[in-house]
């Protein structure tokens, strides 16, 4: 299994703020995503963060909105940008183990006013 | 492009009950199939995994299965507790090293 430890928690931000949302795992894994989640709504993956590379972003998602960045295997971080009310929603990071397991941070709340 | 359904969408039963979740996927290629849970407003508890070799994974009063030529899991939960209500969702990956798709969840309420 993989501990994930994601910050902050949760927010309250600005809109027109920009939120750098840190995940750190116990191990070195290669596979890491971000997700998120809208109020009522299931997981939508934003990107793959990719060590030592620009992450791949999914459709509708923009590198300008949503910057990654995966200096090593253990640590990555998902800025959200330029923030508006509709980017309200918990973000979560994700990696999977070499057995194809996939373990989730607790997820960062945002609420954006 | 694969789709993930989960029936029902909501649940309410009274504690002691046996219940089943459904999931079904219409990409039946799958490289495995996973079993979430979630509390509100927090992150993802791995419940089970089952590999496309699988029919099955068992632990504790749960147990999930996989008839990948349907396209379709099953999680059976055994005298369900108030501590059980969550929202259930479940997740499949195409291949490996590439990212779950998720279906829509299944709220459930067990009443004390």
């Amino acid at each position: 299994s993989a501990v994930i430890s994601q910050k902050p928690s949760r927010d309250i931000c600005q809109r027109g703020t920009s939120l750098t949302i840190q995940c750190q795992v116990d191990s070195q894994v290669t596979m890491m995503f971000w997700y998120r989640q809208q109020p009522g709504q299931s997981l939508t993956l934003i990107a793959t963060a990719n060590q030592g590379s620009e992450a791949t972003y999914e459709s509708g998602f923009v590198i300008d909105k949503f910057p990654i960045s995966r200096p090593n295997l253990t640590f990555s971080t998902l800025t959200v940008s330029n923030m508006s009310p509709e980017d309200s929603s918990i973000y979560l990071c994700s990696v999977g183990t070499a057995r194809g397991e996939a373990f989730f941070g607790q997820g960062t709340r945002l609420t954006v006013v | 492009k694969q789709e993930v359904t989960q029936i029902p969408a909501a649940l309410s039963v009274p504690e002691g009950e046996n219940l089943v979740l459904n999931c079904s996927f219409t990409d039946s290629a799958i490289y495995n199939l996973q079993w979430f849970r979630q509390d509100p407003g927090k992150g993802l508890t791995s419940l089970l995994l089952i590999q496309s070799s699988q029919r099955e994974q068992t632990s504790g009063r749960l147990n999930a299965s996989l008839d990948k030529s349907s396209g379709r899991s099953t999680l059976y939960i055994a005298a369900s507790q108030p501590g059980d209500s969550a929202t259930y969702l479940c997740a499949v990956r195409a291949n490996y090293g590439q990212n779950f798709v998720f279906g829509p969840g299944t709220r459930l309420s067990v009443l004390p």
